[in-house]
């Protein structure tokens, strides 16, 4: 099955500093890539996705790039805010939904 | 903004005992799914639901495990004897369509003693 992996497990950045979380996966066929942001009590929460016809994507401070051939993708948040302080989470599958292979997550802190 | 809601946020039981963790999907959702997380490990896929059916299923989702949608409102996992590795973090999840966003609840923290 699908296997991601995803570094670096904690990122400090300084407000208003870009943060980059890299994840790889193994299998070919997945085709699409969430990113998942989630805070403390609560559930993951979806912020952003690409699927494979594309390489990049943006909203606002927040963009994920797609690289097929490498079989790995990226979040990059730009202008850091203390509130972008929580656990990143990646993703992907063939399918959507189904059977998402999660990253193991990563803690991102925004320091004042 | 709508939420997928779960009960209860806590469970601890007793090993070999059944427990039933419930899910309140968003209204319009069509497709559910149950993920779960081991403290410290990836979140992984159990089992996704439509029009009362399984559609996928993992390795981990064997006969212990079981899904249901009793009523028009509610989704539910259950375990039917526990053991002590299924202590985790349940995660419950719908979507409109099985490709567009997935919105998570807050999860049920299973502790098995």
């Amino acid at each position: 099955g699908e296997n991601v992996e995803q570094h670096p497990s904690t990122l400090s950045v300084q407000e208003g500093d870009s943060a980059v979380i890299k994840c790889t996966y193994s299998d070919s066929a997945s085709n699409y890539f969430p990113w998942y942001k989630q805070e403390l009590g609560k559930g993951p929460q979806l912020i952003i996705d690409i699927r494979s016809n594309v390489g990049e994507k943006k909203d606002q401070r927040i963009a994920v790039t797609l690289n097929k051939t490498a079989k790995h993708f990226s979040l990059h948040i730009t202008e850091t805010q203390p509130e972008d302080s929580a656990v990143y989470f990646c993703a992907a599958s063939r399918n959507g939904n189904n059977r998402l292979a999660f990253g193991k997550g990563n803690q991102v802190v925004v320091i004042p | 903004e709508p939420e997928v809601t779960q009960t209860p946020s806590h469970q601890v039981t007793q090993m070999g005992q059944e427990v039933i963790l419930r899910c309140v999907p968003i209204s319009n959702h069509l497709y559910f799914y149950w993920y779960r997380q081991i403290l410290g490990q990836k979140v992984e896929f159990l089992v996704s639901f439509y029009n009362n059916e399984i559609s996928e299923k993992s390795e981990i989702f064997d006969d212990q495990f079981s899904v249901e949608r009793p009523d028009g409102s509610n989704f539910t996992l259950k375990i039917r004897s526990t053991k002590l590795e299924d202590s985790a973090m349940y995660f419950c999840a719908s979507s409109a369509y099985p490709e567009t966003e997935a919105f998570f609840g807050q999860g049920t923290r299973l502790t098995v003693v």
